[in-house]
């Protein structure tokens, strides 16, 4: 069975940094990219960006380029999202996805959700 | 970039209805690279539909999906009390992938 397990909820000050995790695992890790997804307070859903962990080539949104940093380590089939100065307006649900072979997200983690607030 | 957008906002139906959601891109989606995801509250979205038309694993026959180009549907043909949520459509076509706002549909 297919699973893309997250790390537990955070809550940081404006200014602190923050990796969040989604291992995946029931199936071959480096063989599909996987992606991100964010989620603000009542919103919908904006695609920040995707690793592939095979050879950890990396594409991200223009609206997220430069403002995190997406990795994997492909040894513990885990793929990270990373902060290294949160502002409030970071404070959403974050979900790694996994991508099919043409691109569409047939498996969601369980999201994470980051609260900034001094 | 492509911009998806849905209509209507917000669907109020009673159960055994059928909804029709549409999603309109501002450009045309290549090889109909269109998908739709269900979101109900507190749960982390589901792929129901993939290629404009095909249903995901385990997805119920109510659900279908239609469209090329520019404009696709999502069609619920009757509504069960569990298909009350928020729909997303989503582009893969071309990058950046992008999402619609979202079409909620509820109860009426």
């Amino acid at each position: 069975e297919v699973q893309l397990v997250q790390s537990g909820a955070e809550v940081k000050k404006p200014g602190e940094s923050l990796k969040i995790s989604c291992k995946g695992s029931g199936y071959s890790f480096t063989s599909y990219w996987i992606g991100w997804v964010r989620q603000m307070p009542g919103k919908g859903l904006e695609w920040m960006g995707i690793i592939y962990p095979g050879d950890s080539d990396t594409r991200y949104s223009p609206s997220f380029q430069g403002q995190v940093t997406i990795s994997a380590d492909k040894s513990i089939s885990t793929a990270y999202l990373q902060w290294s100065s949160l502002k409030a307006s970071d404070t959403a649900m974050y979900y790694c996805v996994r991508l099919e072979a043409s691109g569409y997200f047939d498996y969601w983690g369980q999201g994470t959700l980051v609260t900034v607030s001094s | 970039e492509i911009v998806l957008t849905q209509s209507p906002g917000t669907l109020s139906l009673s159960p055994g209805e059928r909804a029709t959601l549409s999603c309109r891109a501002s450009q045309s989606v290549s090889s109909s690279y269109l998908a739709w995801y269900q979101q109900k509250p507190g749960q982390a979205p589901r792929l129901l539909i993939y290629g404009a038309s095909s249903r995901a694993t385990g997805i119920p026959d109510r659900f279908s999906g239609s469209g090329s180009g520019t404009d696709f549907t999502l069609t619920i043909s009757r509504l069960e009390p569990e298909d009350f949520a928020v729909y997303y459509c989503q582009q893969y076509g071309s990058s950046p992938w992008a999402f619609g706002q979202g079409t909620k549909v509820e109860i009426k």
